[in-house]
């Protein structure tokens, strides 16, 4: 089963920019059913999609964020980044990185996607 | 964007009892676009059900989802002691993705 860690500073000071990066455990990173999304969920609240790359690099992020996101991928290195510019005491939250599959259903013509990995999350702190 | 809002917010109930919560969409959504998770404390999300009628590995069959157009339902029969925790609806229907706010299943 695939493995997903985040990594990355735990203590932002506001106006930064907040920097993580997730490894993927197998080969998965290069399969061409997957996609790699950065999610996150403040203390004691819901959780709130940030954005997703698939393994081209074409990417399609949360607009309330979208201006502040960039998502890389390097499948050499089994990895996918998020940084998050200019960032406020509102970003603190922890962040999950997760992997999303779609698969083809013949009998509905329908994508199934879903998370079905995900990293065990890390907290950032944006604080001065 | 499509706004899920789950209810009720918190749902006190016993080990062996039915637990039926609610997600609705802000519109008409493919029971197909949406998935289900389950979040312990400190735990990240885990993948219940997907794709209308798919359990993820491991799920037991007395999670189920029904529903339609903007109205769907996650059902758990028979609490067990692990099925206490907070579940989420989100949706795959259109980007960007979201979630709902979640239901806490609580030891009543």
């Amino acid at each position: 089963q695939v493995r997903l860690q985040e990594s990355g500073p735990g203590l932002v000071k506001p106006s930064q920019t907040l920097s993580l990066t997730c490894s993927v455990s197998d080969d998965s990173i290069t399969g061409g059913t997957y996609s790699w999304s950065w999610i996150r969920q403040p203390a004691g609240k819901g959780l709130e999609w940030i954005g997703r790359i698939y393994t081209g690099g074409s990417t399609d992020s949360n607009p309330s964020l979208k201006s502040r996101v960039t998502i890389t991928v390097d499948t050499a290195k089994k990895v996918f980044s998020l940084k998050l510019t200019s960032v406020t005491a509102a970003d603190t939250a922890v962040y999950f990185c997760a992997r999303e599959t779609a698969d083809y259903t013949v009998l509905t013509g329908k994508y199934n996607r879903r998370f079905d990995q995900w990293g065990q999350g890390t907290l950032v702190t944006v604080s001065s | 964007e499509i706004v899920l809002t789950q209810s009720p917010g918190t749902l006190s109930l016993s080990s062996g009892e039915r637990a039926t919560l609610s997600c609705r969409a802000s519109q008409s959504v493919s029971i197909s676009d949406l998935a289900w998770y389950q979040q312990r404390p400190g735990q990240a999300p885990r993948l219940l059900m997907y794709g209308a009628s798919n359990r993820a590995a491991g799920v037991p069959d007395r999670f189920s989802v029904s529903g339609s157009g903007t109205d769907f339902t996650l059902t758990i029969n028979r609490l067990e002691p692990e099925d206490f925790a907070v579940y989420y609806c989100q949706q795959f229907a259109m980007s960007p993705w979201t979630f709902g706010q979640g239901t806490k299943v609580e030891f009543k």
